[in-house]
Order: C-alpha cells, then sequence, then structure tokens
C-alpha cells in the first residue's frame, strides 16, 4: 500500500516530556512536511524537507525538531513539551518542490499535553 | 494576515440536492487542493488544481488563479458526503507553503 503513515495515533504526556512522532511515506516522493492542526481546527505548515534538507521553517519554537534518516521518513521531535503543543500533528509528502505539487497527508497523531 | 477565506463554515444539506463551498484567497495562488476529512480523521484528497476545472462523479471543483477563488461543488448529494471540507492552495510568493482554509462541515441529511 503507497501512502502516508504516522505513528502513534495518540499521545498523552505531561509538561516538560520529551516526544517523537514518525512519519513514513512510501510514495516515492522528494518532499514531506509537517502540519499542525490548532484548537482552531486550522492547519499551519511548521517544516519542510526535501531530500533531508530543510526548506521551509516557520516561526516554530525551537523545542520542535524534525528529524530525517531519508527522504521517505520526517520524524518530529519535541524537547519539552508545553500545555500549548497539544494538537493534531500532520504529516504530507509530495513529489516535488519549487513548483506546484500535490500534497498527501497522514491520519495525523492527537498530542495532549497534561 | 488570512489568505484563505473559506465558506460557509457549515453546510445542511438533503439528500439528492447540491450546493457549493468556495475559498477566496487575498493573494494570488499558484494552486489549490480539496480535502474531505473522513470519519477516522485523515485528509483524503478530492482534487488538485492549477486552473480550470475537474469533474470527479459528483463533485466538480474550479479555480481561477486571476479573480483569486475556488470552488467545489457537490451535486446529488450522498450521506457519504457528509464531512468537513478543505480548501488549501500554495501562495505564488510562498513556495511549498500550502495555506489552509478554516474548513466547511457538510451534513447530508436523508
Amino acid at each position: 500500500e503507497t501512502a502516508v503513515f504516522q505513528t502513534p495515533n495518540y499521545h498523552v504526556t505531561q509538561v516538560g516530556n520529551e516526544v517523537s512522532f514518525n512519519c513514513k511515506q512510501t510514495l516515492g516522493h522528494d518532499t514531506m512536511y509537517w502540519y499542525k492542526q490548532d484548537s482552531k481546527k486550522l492547519l499551519k505548515i511548521m517544516f519542510s524537507y526535501n531530500n533531508k534538507q530543510l526548506i521551509v521553517n516557520e516561526t516554530v519554537p525551537r523545542r520542535f525538531s524534525p528529524q530525517s534518516s531519508d527522504k521517505a521518513h520526517l520524524n518530529l521531535r519535541i524537547k519539552s513539551v508545553e500545555p500549548e503543543d497539544s494538537a493534531v500533528y500532520l504529516c504530507a509528502s509530495s513529489s516535488g518542490l519549487g513548483g506546484s505539487y500535490e500534497q498527501y497527508f497522514g491520519p495525523g497523531t492527537r498530542l495532549t499535553v497534561l | 494576515g488570512d489568505q484563505v477565506e473559506q465558506s460557509p463554515s457549515a453546510l445542511s444539506l438533503h439528500e439528492g440536492t447540491g450546493s457549493a463551498l468556495r475559498c477566496n484567497f487575498t493573494t494570488t495562488m499558484r494552486a489549490v487542493q480539496w480535502f474531505r476529512k473522513n470519519s477516522r480523521g485523515s485528509l483524503i484528497n478530492l482534487f488538485y488544481l492549477a486552473s480550470g476545472t475537474k469533474e470527479n462523479g459528483r463533485l466538480k471543483s474550479a479555480f481561477d488563479s486571476k479573480e483569486r477563488y475556488s470552488t467545489l461543488h457537490i451535486r446529488d448529494a450522498q450521506l457519504e458526503d457528509s464531512g468537513t471540507y478543505f480548501c488549501a492552495a500554495e501562495p505564488n510568493s510562498a513556495g511549498n507553503k500550502l495555506t489552509f482554509g478554516i474548513g466547511t462541515r457538510v451534513l447530508v441529511r436523508p
């Protein structure tokens, strides 16, 4: 099956803990993204990677760091979570960069910070 | 500021009828995508348009970059069309930054 896969589906943790979310795409795409869907249900881009190079780094806190081992994987680590980090995190991929390429999304990881 | 203005925020339809969702853009967009969030929360790709119109079954989408809008038409609505629909567009000036609308919650009633 070719798609974008994310683990875990849900994660509950306490303030100050470190969490890591995994994303893998089997679509053969070159570019991957992380989005955050906040409490207002608005999706906002956080990062994008093209062939393991960071392309976009929106003004997210430094405790967030994307990690990519190869172009099929893009993980997201949050070093010390804060309550405002509670959200759904969506991973996506597209076949290219620098033009218009359709993006495909994973099912998301819901993070709850207590 | 907000670049994608999606309307309506909610839409109720009787089975068999149709309606349209709209996204207005405050800047020139390179392309637009439409998604539906399924019951598991996954975003399902409906359309990708760089211009013109596309049709897929009972759904049809149009994108006018110059006039800065896109529409999604649902005809002969079925119960399974219920869900939240999102448009997302890529500004000409912003590389691969896909900017999402707030979503339209569609409810199809028998």
